[in-house]
């Protein structure tokens, strides 16, 4: 029973376009989300995070957007870059610090 | 500043024996936490551990075990290896007080033959 849903096994976009990662979770209980980004043979690298106090966050060309009530999180790269292809796994968590449900990733591709 | 660090890099072990997994978190992180990383997959949580306690548990038996040091570096040992504890095994640190968010390491690839 997958918690963390990410439907879209891989999106390609064009270089200096939107990407958008969509993110959807079963578990309402869930407060505090993470995204992060893994190339091949390195752990997952920290993006961005969002609470369910806010809808939104930004960090640089990184937007995470929160819809508690239809329980999904959009991540947005905006422009994207050849270097942001990789895989991107959302994270959602009911305790504050605690165990983090991974979903099964989206892998993006930017093309020049 | 250092990030998370982990050891060895790559492990090739035989089915029936014991590893120890290490980890040392980011400079002023005091909580660590282990997933286990199957191919094609999102990490799964294995446990935590804050204060040298085990704090949270995932759905992992009890061949998994760990530790933490009061320097707050941590161990996870994997008795009984079966074949499909063949994965990458992520440590993450976090500073309990500070933020929720968890930073990872590079990964340790166990191969069990």
């Amino acid at each position: 029973d997958q918690q963390v849903k990410q439907n879209s096994p891989s999106l390609s976009v064009q270089e200096g376009r939107i990407s958008i990662l969509n993110c959807d979770y079963t578990n309402s209980m869930f407060d505090y989300f993470l995204w992060y980004k893994k190339y091949p043979a390195e752990g997952p690298t920290f993006l961005i995070s969002i609470s369910s106090i806010k809808d939104k966050n930004e960090d640089g060309r990184f937007t995470v957007f929160l819809n508690k009530s239809a329980k999904h999180l959009s991540l947005h790269i905006v422009p994207s870059q050849p270097g942001d292809s990789a895989v991107y796994f959302c994270a959602a968590s009911r305790l504050y610090g605690q165990n983090f449900v991974f979903g099964p990733g989206t892998r993006l591709s930017v093309l020049p | 500043d250092a990030g998370v660090t982990q050891s060895p890099t790559h492990l090739i072990k035989t089915r029936g024996q014991q590893v120890t997994l290490r980890c040392s978190p980011k400079s002023g992180h005091d909580t660590v936490s282990w997933y286990q990383q199957a191919l094609g997959q999102g990490p799964q949580f294995i446990f935590q551990y804050y204060e040298e306690e085990e704090r949270q548990r995932g759905n992992f038996p009890d061949r998994f075990s760990g530790h933490q040091f009061p320097n707050y570096s941590s161990e996870l040992n994997v008795n009984a290896l079966l074949l499909g504890d063949s994965a990458l095994y992520l440590c993450a640190s976090s500073w309990n007080r500070g933020s929720y968010e968890q930073y990872f390491g590079p990964g340790t690839r166990l191969t069990v033959t």
